[in-house]
């Protein structure tokens, strides 16, 4: 079954303890993305990779890091959480369609995360 | 870079009705535009899309429409069911340089009263 996993689904950590959201993609696509999705401001890009080794700032991407050593893995980091980084996180890939870089994103499930 | 409006942020309708979710874009070299479903706790998942040589595009009780020149693009939803009760989200992407940064509306709660 074509899938986009995100672990964990949920997590409550405290401020400064560094942790890693996975997300992985059986799909063998190229692009993938990581969203944050906070009431009434909907979904807001962090970091995008468009293949292995390339990655780039989205429009939120103060306080995370993220890297793509594998075409199916796509971790987000956050080295030091603060509270204002309690939100709700999804993972995307999508395939490169029709000669160009745009097409369907398949989200994963979203991870909750709160910092205390 | 691109900003992408979307009203209303609520709507609240009757089964049977009509439903229309408007949005607006700012970017001119936007050409792809898709609709996002999200139901409640569960994630996004497109619906409906539409490209920049396209002016309407239906599929069954939805349809999108696209006007180029206003910026602007709307969903629509016929006989609405209380199964299309979501958070519908529009966005506007394009490719340029080897990038590709869709940007999303703050979305539109639908509730379809039975």
């Amino acid at each position: 079954e074509a899938q986009v996993t995100q672990n964990p689904r949920y997590l409550i950590t405290v401020t400064g303890k560094k942790l890693t959201v996975t997300c992985s993609q059986n799909m063998n696509h190229e692009y993938m993305s990581w969203y944050r999705q906070d009431p009434g401001l909907g979904l807001r890009q962090i970091y995008y990779s468009m293949n292995v080794e390339v990655t780039d700032k989205g429009d939120v991407p103060e306080g995370y890091k993220v890297s793509r050593k594998e075409k199916r893995n796509f971790p987000l980091i956050l080295e030091s959480p603060s509270p204002n980084q309690t939100s709700l996180y999804f993972c995307a890939s999508m395939i490169e369609g029709s000669g160009s870089w745009i097409g369907e994103l398949f989200f994963g499930e979203g991870s909750r995360l709160t910092v205390l | 870079g691109e900003n992408v409006e979307q009203h209303p942020s609520t709507l609240s309708v009757q089964e049977g009705d009509s439903a229309v979710i408007k949005c607006t874009y700012s970017d001119s070299a936007s050409n792809y535009f898709p609709w996002y479903k999200q139901e409640l706790g569960k994630r996004p998942q497109l619906i409906i899309d539409i490209r920049s040589n396209v002016g309407e595009k239906k599929d069954q009780r939805i349809a999108v429409t696209l006007n180029k020149t206003a910026k602007h693009f709307s969903l629509h939803i016929t006989e609405t069911q209380p199964e299309d009760s979501a958070v519908y989200f529009c966005a506007a992407s394009y490719a340029s340089g080897g990038s590709y940064i869709p940007t999303f509306g703050r979305g539109t709660s639908l509730i379809v009263h039975p």
